[in-house]
């Protein structure tokens, strides 16, 4: 079956950088994209990004631009998510999602998520 | 941009009921609309995709309807674990992106 297991919590200082992995299995890594999706306490869903695992290529939030960068590693069907300059309203659970098929440019909602990452972000 | 107007914030209902939840978009989506149900300390669950096409394994008591800027969420007989909150999603091809609702929290009566 598809999962997508994530990293454990993380506590970092303001400006410091965090990263996050998202080991994929029960499905080949390099055919769909994954997505990077985060809710901060009390607040709704936003949407970070996403990563075609099969090339590299990314497709960042305007928001986010200049401070995230999604990679993956093939070799161990792993996603990661690294978003630096952190603020203490970057606190929050990440989550990791897969998107539509790699063979495609299209959008699609993403299916199977990952079980959240809390990051917490404090001097 | 497009934007995800989800009214009202919280719905109550009792189990037995059927709610209607909805989604309002800035501009018109065609049917590139989604909803999900989320619950505390879980992922985020795909319950319809394309407007009104059930995800794999989503009972048939969920249905989606609508299209352009209109959408409806319907659960047409609420079961106690139906209780959570519904955020709807835009997906865009060009840029690619993705959009969410701010959610309508369904709790019980």
């Amino acid at each position: 079956q598809v999962q997508l297991v994530q990293s454990g919590a993380e506590v970092k200082m303001p400006g410091a950088s965090v990263r996050v992995s998202c080991k994929a299995s029960g499905y080949t890594f390099t055919d769909y994209y994954i997505h990077w999706v985060r809710q901060a306490p009390g607040q709704g869903l936003e949407w970070m990004g996403r990563i075609n695992p099969n090339i590299g290529g990314t497709n960042y939030a305007q928001s986010f631009q200049g401070r995230v960068t999604m990679t993956n590693d093939t070799s161990i069907s792993t996603a990661y998510m690294e978003l630096s300059r952190l603020k203490s309203d970057d606190t929050a659970v990440y989550y990791c999602a897969r998107g539509a098929p790699s063979v495609y440019a299209r959008v699609a909602s993403p299916d199977y998520w990952g079980q959240g990452t809390l990051v917490t972000v404090s001097s | 941009e497009i934007v995800l107007t989800q009214s009202p914030a919280t719905l109550s209902f009792s189990p037995g009921e059927r709610a209607t939840l909805s989604c309002r978009a800035s501009q018109s989506i065609s049917n590139f609309l989604a909803w999900y149900q989320h619950k505390p300390g879980q992922a985020p669950w795909l319950l319809i995709y394309d407007a009104s096409n059930r995800a794999t394994g989503v009972p048939a008591r969920f249905s989606g309807s609508g299209s352009g800027t209109d959408f409806t969420l319907t659960i047409s007989s609420l079961e106690p674990e139906d209780f959570a909150v519904y955020y709807c999603q835009h997906r865009s091809n060009w840029p690619p992106s993705i959009t969410f609702g701010q959610g309508t929290r369904l709790e019980m009566k």
